[in-house]
């Protein structure tokens, strides 16, 4: 089993739709919590970031943990076209074997529709 | 703003050939991070650095060396290519920990190996 579980997808929407990325995880010493957005042929960036659990908003965008479940979540509301790419959640938590080591999500890949 | 620059973007190798991908970042980071990402699988890591002349092992360090030379540049070798090493290839930087404290990784553009 892997540590951080992701939808692949592609998951496909309409434009203004509100999507939901969602992730789980198994260890639940994981504290830092990030979704990284990838366009086709790039390199990842960052979109959002959360230490810990609760909610974080940006915009369109709202990043959820619930550390209790071991689920965070991506929320985008009113999608559009240039949200396309695939959406990597992201862990990490401090020392111990993860000292300096991210882990990532297989990615879900994001279609809105015009 | 160049960022974090990777080369080659394109690479074709045969079985048993070496090779090396450079990386190189003008954000004076401290750290640096060679992943490699297949289709379903995420982003794994290889290898990492967390300051010049040092190096360590990622989640999937076997078949690669790296070397950090310079604080500026991070090479990552295949020194005997294998089909299983066909990826996409992403170095990464980062000022200190990075996500600890934002969650910023800054990625190049990744590099695309194919081994036959």
């Amino acid at each position: 089993q892997k540590e951080v579980e992701q939808d692949p997808g592609p998951l496909s929407v309409p434009e203004g739709a509100i999507v939901s990325l969602n992730c789980t995880y198994s260890n639940s010493a994981f504290q830092y919590f990030m979704w990284y957005r990838q366009y086709s042929r790039k390199g990842p960036e960052l979109l959002m970031y959360t230490y810990s659990s609760g909610n974080k908003e940006d915009g369109r965008f709202t990043a959820q943990v619930d550390k209790s479940s071991k689920y965070i979540s991506l929320f985008i509301r009113d999608s559009q076209p240039s949200d396309s790419a695939t959406y990597l959640c992201a862990m990490s938590a401090i020392g111990g074997e993860y000292g300096n080591k991210l882990v990532f999500g297989a990615g879900t890949i994001l279609r809105v529709k015009s | 703003n160049a960022g974090v620059t990777q080369t080659p973007k394109f690479r074709v190798l045969k079985t048993g050939q070496s090779m090396t991908l450079l990386c190189a970042q003008d954000m004076n980071h401290e750290y640096m991070y060679w992943y490699r990402q297949d289709p379903g699988m995420g982003l794994r890591l290889i290898h990492y650095s967390v300051g010049e002349g040092t190096t360590a092992k990622g989640e999937v360090p076997d078949g690669y060396n790296v070397s950090r030379l310079k604080k500026q540049n991070f090479l990552l070798g295949l020194e005997s290519a294998a089909p299983s090493q066909t990826s996409v290839y992403f170095c990464a930087s980062s000022y200190s920990t990075g996500y600890r404290d934002t969650g910023e990784l800054f990625f190049g553009e990744g590099s695309r190996l194919t081994v036959l």
